[in-house]
């Protein structure tokens, strides 16, 4: 069974200094990977995705599969970044959106 | 655009009583549809899945039960609540095909009292 494991329920870092949220998984097959973040008094919403190897809002992950982690990663946080993040695990072979989330982390970026 | 609507916001009911959540979707056909549950300092789970009108996967065993009555709609019910079933429901959709993203819908905020 998949599982994925956010270490950190909270962290705080200052305005200005690098920021990395962990994400280990576990699934045998082949993962496909995703952060999804909530700001305040918003929707949780995808922030992105392992397979586009995109930057969104600074922020970058990649996929380690040899220590099959997916940390997420800013060199300089903003204050808007607070928020909490989710990492999630979608089961391949399927074309069902079906999840599997952490628990979160809770990002509080101080001026 | 697509739009996703969830009611009620919040919900306080009594143990042993009825629950009925909706959620419905707006500008796409076809979606799959979501039910997740955050419980208290727990992760997202996803609870029930729906591929098609009528068509409903449990992906945990509970006191809840789904249904898609049409194609766009998707309610989360429960005959007797127990208070274990607190927590914040998230209602959500995606496309059918490809890897799509989730998009949520604003959430319930149910407590069993």
């Amino acid at each position: 069974a998949q599982r994925v494991t956010q270490p950190e329920k909270l962290l705080s870092v200052f305005k200005g200094a690098p920021v990395e949220l962990k994400c280990n998984y576990s699934y045998s097959g082949s993962p496909e990977l995703f952060w999804y973040v909530q700001y305040s008094r918003q929707r949780l919403q995808l922030l992105l995705r392992h397979i586009s190897r995109e930057s969104i809002k600074g922020f970058t992950a990649d996929l380690n599969k040899g220590e099959t982690s997916f940390h997420l990663k800013k060199p300089f946080a903003q204050e808007e970044d607070s928020a909490m993040y989710y990492c999630a695990l979608k089961s391949g072979g399927t074309s069902y959106g079906k999840l599997t989330f952490g628990q979160g982390t809770i990002l509080t970026v101080h001026p | 655009s697509q739009t996703i609507h969830q009611w009620p916001a919040t919900l306080v009911q009594p143990v042993g009583s009825p629950l009925s959540l909706e959620c419905t979707v707006e500008g796409t056909s076809n979606p799959n549809l979501y039910w997740y549950r955050q419980a208290a300092g727990r992760g997202l789970q996803l609870l029930f899945y729906s591929v098609g009108i009528g068509q409903i996967s449990s992906e945990v065993p509970q006191n809840l039960s789904a249904s898609r009555p049409q194609d766009r709609q998707f309610i989360l019910s429960s005959k007797k609540l127990l208070l274990s079933d607190s927590g914040f429901y998230l209602c959500a959709w995606s496309v059918r095909t490809g890897t799509s993203p989730l998009h949520f819908g604003n959430g319930t905020r149910l407590t069993v009292t």
